[in-house]
């Protein structure tokens, strides 16, 4: 089970901070991803953070954002600076199995924060 | 970035209907290649990875086959709880990426 958790209605050139809550297993030997989703781009994955804390982004966001991973507290978490109006999505946070046995595919999903930047 | 084109954007069907949804790759990726459901206002939910392997506990009437840059979804027995966006996703490299999904609707 994931959850996310972070504010929902934010300001451009400020920063997001998201945070995925895992319940129910162990964060060893999976990838921990976060994904948005808007009507404009559809799906995008933004990036993600190994348990050895090894992260790999998305080169269109790479300058804009931070993974962290607190295997103690069991939860992943995203920053992104600054923000923009497009970046208006739900994110979700995902866990990813892989990535060659087997095949690399997300296996479980959060339930999605809704993230609206407006001035 | 491997891009990743689905066909056709929207689909409708009788319940019973055999439906296919078809997912091509700009670049081979093998069969790293997974399917996805998702109901509006709830997250993506795996039903098949590798191309071909049921996720356990989704229902025999999907099927994924394909390899390289094709990939077809099959439902073969359309059912009103399969209403829903169907998404692929290459898992090959990053960045990973999506289809832009098929609407699948009941007549």
């Amino acid at each position: 089970h994931l959850q996310e958790s972070g504010p929902g209605l934010l300001k451009p050139s400020e920063i997001l901070s998201l945070t995925c809550t895992v319940s129910g297993g162990s964060m060893t030997s999976f990838y921990w991803s976060w994904v948005r989703q808007s009507a404009e781009k559809g799906l995008e994955w933004i990036g993600r953070i190994g348990d050895d804390g090894n992260t790999v982004f998305n080169p269109s966001l790479r300058s804009r954002v931070a993974m962290s991973l607190d295997t103690s507290r069991m939860q992943f978490s995203l920053s992104m600076f600054p923000l923009v109006a497009a970046d208006t999505a739900v994110y979700f946070c995902a866990r990813e199995v892989g990535p060659v046995i087997p095949p690399a595919h997300f296996d479980l999903w959060g339930q999605g924060i809704a993230v609206s930047v407006a001035s | 970035d491997i891009q990743m084109t689905q066909s056709p954007f929207a689909l409708s069907g009788f319940i019973g209907d055999r439906v296919t949804i078809t997912c091509r790759a700009s670049q081979t990726i093998g069969d790293s290649l997974s399917w996805y459901k998702q109901k509006p206002g709830h997250p993506p939910e795996l039903l098949i990875y590798g191309a071909s392997t049921l996720k356990s506990g989704v229902p025999s009437r999907f099927s994924g086959r394909g390899s390289g840059t094709e990939f077809i979804l099959t439902i073969d027995s359309l059912q009103p709880d399969d209403v829903a966006t169907y998404f692929c996703q290459q898992g090959l490299r990053a960045p990973r990426t999506f289809g832009q999904g098929t609407k699948v609707e009941l007549k």
